[in-house]
């Protein structure tokens, strides 16, 4: 596709259910990143994807969150047993590897919308 | 670890110059990036600074002093639609995720 793209684009879940975010990135991007940016916040890193790399998770802040990414393609950001906290924006973005400056220009979703009842 | 420190706000009006700093403290440094985020939008790239000096994209350029671990973005000519989150983010080096700062929030009035 022309963008980044995110699905759902809102999500509202009861406590202690199970989501499931989609991120489809730009055709041909390499790296893909998941952001959590709660409201009015900054960019808080989760995990990045670099072609057939292991993934940095480092960012992951439990190991109720978790994430895949099928070749170069789409990614599922998974959380678990959500609660209350996990309330936020999830934004997916992906860059293409090759000049350097190609590969640091990040091109965003518009996010997915989560809500914790 | 990684830190960035930028200024939660910044006021200014229309025509007027703005300067946004960001100080980061990295195991590593491979470049600064700066990304505009409106309200309820998605952030979107400004500029990415790897060496020293500044770069110029029309009224937006970004400065870097690896020396000092500093950057800056100066905005000029500054309009309404400037109003936005300006985050700075760092790669400590090649391979390793990018990780923002907590923005600036620019307030731009008449």
């Amino acid at each position: 596709g022309a963008g980044v793209s995110q699905s759902p684009s809102n999500k509202v879940t009861e406590k202690g259910k199970d989501v499931e975010l989609r991120c489809d990135p730009i055709s041909g991007h390499t790296a893909l990143y998941w952001y959590r940016q709660r409201l009015g916040q900054g960019l808080e890193f989760l995990i990045y994807f670099q072609g057939n790399s292991a993934p940095d998770k480092s960012g992951l802040p439990s190991d109720r969150f978790s994430a895949e990414r099928t070749g170069e393609s789409v990614s599922t950001l998974t959380i678990q047993r959500t609660q209350q906290e996990d309330s936020a924006v999830y934004l997916c973005a992906s860059s293409n590897q090759g000049a350097v400056t190609t590969n640091e220009k990040l091109f965003f979703g518009s996010g997915t919308q989560l809500s914790v009842l | 670890g990684q830190s960035l420190e930028q200024p939660s706000e910044v006021t200014a009006v229309e025509g007027a110059i703005v300067q946004i700093n960001c100080t980061y403290q990295t195991s590593g440094f491979y470049g600064l990036s700066w990304y505009q985020q409106h309200d309820g939008g998605a952030p979107t790239f400004l500029s990415y600074n790897a060496l020293d000096g500044l770069e110029e994209t029309g009224r937006f350029s970004s400065f870097l002093s690896r020396s000092d671990s500093y950057g800056y973005l100066l905005l000029q000519e500054l309009q309404m639609k400037d109003s936005a989150s300006y985050f700075c983010a760092v790669r400590r080096q090649a391979g390793t995720a990018l990780i923002f700062g907590k923005g600036t929030t620019l307030s731009v009035s008449s």
